[in-house]
């Protein structure tokens, strides 16, 4: 059974840089499939940040590219994201998810929550 | 970024059917048979239910369809269950620089 967990530092001051990792069981990143974030501010809706092939090939959404970069560590089966310069709208619960090209994503993790807060 | 337009807010009595639609454009769901529904319910991670606009994953109930029509998909839900009160939200693959594209979300309340 493919399982994510993602893991991060919870609390983040604003202008800091949090970092974001997503450890993988059950399935070899390097096999194939994408490998990606998906976020979501308090009450909101979904928004998808960035997407990393096991090649190494990465995507970006526009909006978030000048601050993102997404890795892969197929040594260790995971995959990170790096967020800088946040702010208090970049607080929410942040997803890594496996997904079928940018169509669907069909494995999730339960979510790491960033509180960007002073 | 929400670049798909669902409605706020559906609801249904058990036993009942209900539909919620998802309108995009010539760029997304016009253009691609890419469209994906998901499920999720309070503090939970979204669910797969439906990919490429009518396909079920292994495990989810035939009480789920999907379609689309033009520009627009729509996930019809029958036989409501207590369960199936949750948040819905449908994606697509976009020919724009973006990637994908959400939906604001669908409040569905089981009365």
């Amino acid at each position: 059974q493919v399982q994510l967990q993602e893991s991060g530092p919870g609390l983040v001051k604003p202008s800091e840089t949090v970092s974001l990792t997503c450890a993988v069981s059950g399935y070899s990143i390097s096999s194939d499939y994408y490998w990606g974030w998906i976020r979501q501010p308090p009450g909101e809706g979904l928004e998808w940040i960035a997407s990393i092939y096991h090649s190494g090939t990465s995507y970006y959404n526009p909006s978030l590219k000048s601050r993102v970069t997404i890795s892969v560590d197929t040594s260790k089966n995971q995959f990170f994201l790096k967020l800088t310069s946040v702010t208090a709208a970049d607080t929410a619960m942040y997803y890594c998810a496996r997904g079928t090209a940018h169509r669907y994503s069909d494995y999730w993790g339960q979510g790491t929550q960033v509180i960007v807060s002073s | 970024q929400t670049g798909l337009t669902q409605p706020a807010s559906v609801s249904g009595s058990p036993g009942q059917s209900i539909t919620i639609s998802c309108t995009g454009t010539s760029s997304d769901i016009g253009a691609y048979n890419y469209v994906s529904w998901y499920q999720q319910h309070p503090g939970k991670a979204p669910k797969l239910l439906i990919y490429d606009v009518s396909n079920r994953p292994s495990g989810v109930s035939n009480r789920f369809s999907g379609s689309k029509s033009g520009n627009a998909a729509s996930l019809t839900i029958s036989g409501l269950q207590a369960e199936d009160e949750a948040d819905y939200y449908c994606t697509s693959y976009t020919y724009s620089s973006t990637l994908v594209v959400f939906g604001g979300g669908t409040k569905l309340t089981v009365l």
